[in-house]
């Protein structure tokens, strides 16, 4: 299966800083996601992103996919951001490979 | 949100005792997958399904079944279940195969095995 690579695997923010989050596949995949699971447990979904550039009010996403990357950021971090974000990408089709997450904590 | 329902939310259960979890979807999508999330191992495919009575293994299927005799619902279990089972279980759904399509999860079944 595809390797996924998530960094850092920790972040602590003060409230109103900037964040850049990346994950590294093994292998080519040609389906990206970025998950976003809050303190409650619930996955969220943040980005569909196989290639290219999105932006969703102060996340944006990057996926470089001839180089196996992909890159989160977030801006002017909020105590909501807090909880952990996943990566996940398939080449096949039907299994998605996971990373192991980045743990974001953003501090009054 | 996506329509999706697991159940129950929470069990605790002995060692050696079946379990099934139940994933519940009013989307009509054709593929339905189980992940287990453990620390240190972030989600990791136990077993999905690509329609009615066609499902296939994942990575950690072992210990595990799967069944989906229709298209909304999606069962998971556990014939005999193990401390190492303990974990939270996850269901999602995808409209689309191949190289397209979203995976929406549901909420999550909390599984202890004591």
């Amino acid at each position: 299966g595809i390797q996924v690579e998530q960094s850092p695997p920790d972040l602590i923010l003060q409230e109103g800083a900037n964040s850049t989050l990346r994950c590294n596949f093994s292998d080519s995949v040609n389906n990206l996601q970025w998950f976003h699971q809050n303190p409650w447990g619930q996955l969220i979904n943040l980005f569909y992103i196989p290639s290219g550039t999105k932006q969703n009010g102060r996340l944006s996403a990057t996926t470089v996919a001839t180089e196996r990357y992909s890159l989160l950021y977030i801006s002017s971090s909020q105590t909501t951001d807090s909880g952990v974000y996943f990566c996940a990408g398939s080449n096949t089709g039907n299994q998605f490979y996971f990373g192991t997450g980045t743990s974001l904590t953003v501090i009054p | 949100d996506a329509g999706i329902t697991q159940s129950p939310r929470h069990k605790v259960t002995e060692t050696g005792t079946p379990v099934t979890l139940r994933c519940h979807q009013t989307e009509n999508h054709r593929y339905m997958y189980w992940y287990r999330q453990d620390p240190g191992h972030g989600l990791r495919l136990i077993h999905y399904s690509y329609g009615v009575k066609d499902t296939d293994k994942g990575e950690v299927s072992d210990g595990y079944s799967v069944s989906r005799s229709k298209t909304e619902d999606f069962l998971l279990t556990l014939e005999s279940a193990t401390s190492s089972q303990t974990s939270v279980y996850f269901c999602a759904i995808r409209d689309r195969g191949g190289g397209t399509g979203e995976l929406f999860f549901g909420e999550g079944s909390r599984l202890t095995v004591l």
